[in-house]
Order: structure tokens, then sequence, then C-alpha cells
């Protein structure tokens, strides 16, 4: 199955600082998906890159995914408070028959300290 | 997300009971997905769903069986709950894709 790793495992910030976040797969993918997830709760959506895609923004996100180098990455600026949360990215590959399966690495724990 | 629901919220039950998680969507989304979440283990995919009665095992499934009689529910059964199954159990549903995930919010299960 197709599983991406978040790097770095954990990062903390200063508020108004810069984020950035990195995400690398193994295999071909129809897209990349950037999710949030606030202490005990669901995942948020947050960002879908389609595999023929290179930059997609999204407020104070950017992602970029380079393809060529099998990798994504994440970055939120001017950062807030409310952004501390895990990050996990997801890329998406088509499986035979057309099952398909999102699997989530460890992700990113971000703080951003007052 | 309003139109996940899992049930129930939380639970506590003994070791060597079965229990059954539900997740009910009112999205009619094909896939439906059961995630636990562990510290240090981020998020692992117990077994999903790409269909009524289309199931497949994820990458922690076993001690668990899933059943998806109609659309919108899906069944997560411990056969014999351990202390190991205790966790957080997430549901999520997926229409295509290139949309995104829905994911409820979450059932923690305490294994005593």
């Amino acid at each position: 199955s197709q599983q991406g790793e978040e790097d770095p495992q954990a990062l903390s910030i200063q508020e108004g600082e810069n984020a950035t976040m990195n995400c690398s797969y193994k295999t071909s993918i129809n897209n990349l998906q950037w999710y949030r997830q606030n202490s005990g709760r669901g995942l948020v959506h947050l960002i879908l890159i389609r595999s023929n895609e290179r930059e997609k923004h999204s407020g104070r996100l950017r992602v970029t995914l380079d393809t060529s180098k099998k990798s994504s990455s994440l970055l939120i600026t001017a950062s807030r408070a409310a952004d501390t949360a895990s990050y996990f990215c997801a890329p998406s590959q088509v499986h035979q028959g057309g099952s398909e399966k999102l699997v989530f690495g460890k992700g990113t724990k971000l703080t951003v300290n007052p | 997300d309003a139109g996940i629901t899992q049930s129930p919220r939380h639970k506590v039950t003994e070791t060597g009971t079965p229990v059954t998680l539900r997740c009910h969507q009112t999205e009619n989304h094909r896939y439906m997905y059961w995630y636990r979440q562990d510290p240090g283990h981020g998020l692992r995919l117990i077994h999903y769903s790409y269909g009524v009665k289309d199931t497949d095992k994820g990458e922690v499934s076993d001690g668990y069986s899933v059943s998806r009689s109609k659309t919108e529910d899906f069944l997560l059964t411990l056969e014999s709950a351990t202390s190991s199954q205790t966790s957080v159990y997430f549901c999520a549903t997926w229409d295509s894709y290139n949309s995104p995930l829905h994911f409820g919010n979450g059932t923690r299960l305490t294994v005593t």
C-alpha cells in the first residue's frame, strides 16, 4: 500500500513564523492530500493536489508536489496558535479492481507558541 | 463531520468480550474505512469497504472483522477484545479518489 511519511515528526515555532512540513512517498499517485488533526478529533481535509499540479494555495496554506522526487511540502505562512495540530499527508493510488485505500503516516506535530 | 456518525463515542469493555462499533453515513459515499490511532503510530488502517458487501483488509486487521450490508453502515467487530485493542477508532468515508476523505469524531475504546 502507498503510505506517506511526514517529516519532521515534531516542529515548534513562534507565532507569526512560517511552518514547513514534508511528505515523501514511494510509487506513482493520482493525487496527494493533506489533513489536520486537532487533539482527539477526527482528521480535517486541508488540500488535495493532483499529480499534474505543481502548486496549490488555500488561504495561508501552500502545497507543492514534485512527482519526480515523490515528495510534497505543506507551508503554513504567518502561523497562529490555532494552527497547533498534527498534520498528515495521504498519497492516493487507484488499485486494480477499483479498490482504493488511503494509508496515513505518523504525521508532523506542529506547536505554535504565542 | 455532520454526515458521519460513530457510535458509541466511548466504551469500556472487558477482555474477551465481543464489541461492535458502528459508522453511519448520510453522504452516500462508496468507500468507507476504519482506522485506529495510538500514540506513536499515527493512523493505521484496519479494514475498508469499496462497496456493499465488498471489503478488504488493511495494515492491522488481525482480531477485527467488518460488515457492510448497506451503503450507509459499516460495522467493525472485535471478536474477542484484548487490551492491545484499546485505542481511538475513526471511521472515514470517501466518494472518489479526487475528493477528500470525511472523518467521524472517533470512538474511544478501553479494554480492561
